[in-house]
């Protein structure tokens, strides 16, 4: 039942930026928009999340749509270590039984030499 | 430590015999996630503790499955009458429960193979 979708696979070039598309048109206005990437073989990994204004870190930066129903990953210049599946996830942030991360089946980056 | 804990790294067992999974959160983390992946797959949620609410216990597959938390620690989860089925790495996460720094931080998982 999640709440979002996304591309199943997407290449890159290694040194150009990767946009990661995800719709959310359902989205609630108490809910927030939060990025994971999974490495082949490792535990999901935090890379960033927003409400409704653009946010950068020293990972990546999220593009928000005004109306909120849809957001964009960048990768600013993508290596290949940037390789793996990334999930869009859509929560409240107040506890409860919506607090809980529901992962839909992501986008497979391939960043390519 | 500073990260999320799991035990054991790998798991082989015989189809029938009951295993448990340990994981041990960041300290201070109210909130505690199991997910279960199997190969190929994505993560598929198995059940969630907040604090001391009943927690949410909506994603066990079978009443072979069942998980336990004691406060804001160690959480075990433990598999009955194991199946074939069952074989998957099983992760968990934790995190704080608030409007900041919010981001769940995982655990490398277990490897549960039923032969």
């Amino acid at each position: 039942d999640a709440k979002t979708t996304q591309p199943p696979s997407m290449d890159c070039a290694e040194g150009r930026a990767a946009n990661l598309p995800c719709n959310h048109s359902t989205i609630s206005g108490n809910e927030y928009v939060y990025w994971y990437r999974q490495i082949h073989s490792q535990g999901p990994q935090y890379i960033i999340h927003g409400l409704k204004n653009n946010e950068t870190n020293e990972m990546a930066s999220l593009i928000i749509t005004e109306d909120r129903k849809s957001s964009t990953l960048i990768l600013p210049h993508a290596t290949l270590r940037d390789t793996a599946v990334y999930y869009c996830i859509v929560r409240v942030n107040s506890g409860g039984s919506n607090y809980k991360l529901t992962f839909g089946k992501g986008t497979l980056l391939t960043v390519n030499p | 430590g500073a990260g999320v804990s799991q035990s054991p790294s790998n798991k082989v067992t015989e189809k029938g015999k009951d295993v448990e999974l340990r994981c041990d959160p960041i300290s201070g983390h109210t909130a505690l996630y199991w997910y279960r992946q199997r190969l190929g797959q994505g993560l598929e949620f198995l059940i969630y503790f907040q604090g001391n609410s009943a927690p949410d216990k909506s994603g066990l597959p079978s009443d072979r499955f069942s998980a336990e938390r004691t406060g804001e620690s160690v959480s075990t989860l433990t598999i009955q009458r194991t199946q074939q089925e069952d074989s998957a790495v099983y992760l968990c996460a934790s995190s704080t429960i608030g409007t900041v720094n919010t981001e769940a931080f995982f655990g490398q998982g277990t490897r549960l193979t039923v032969v």
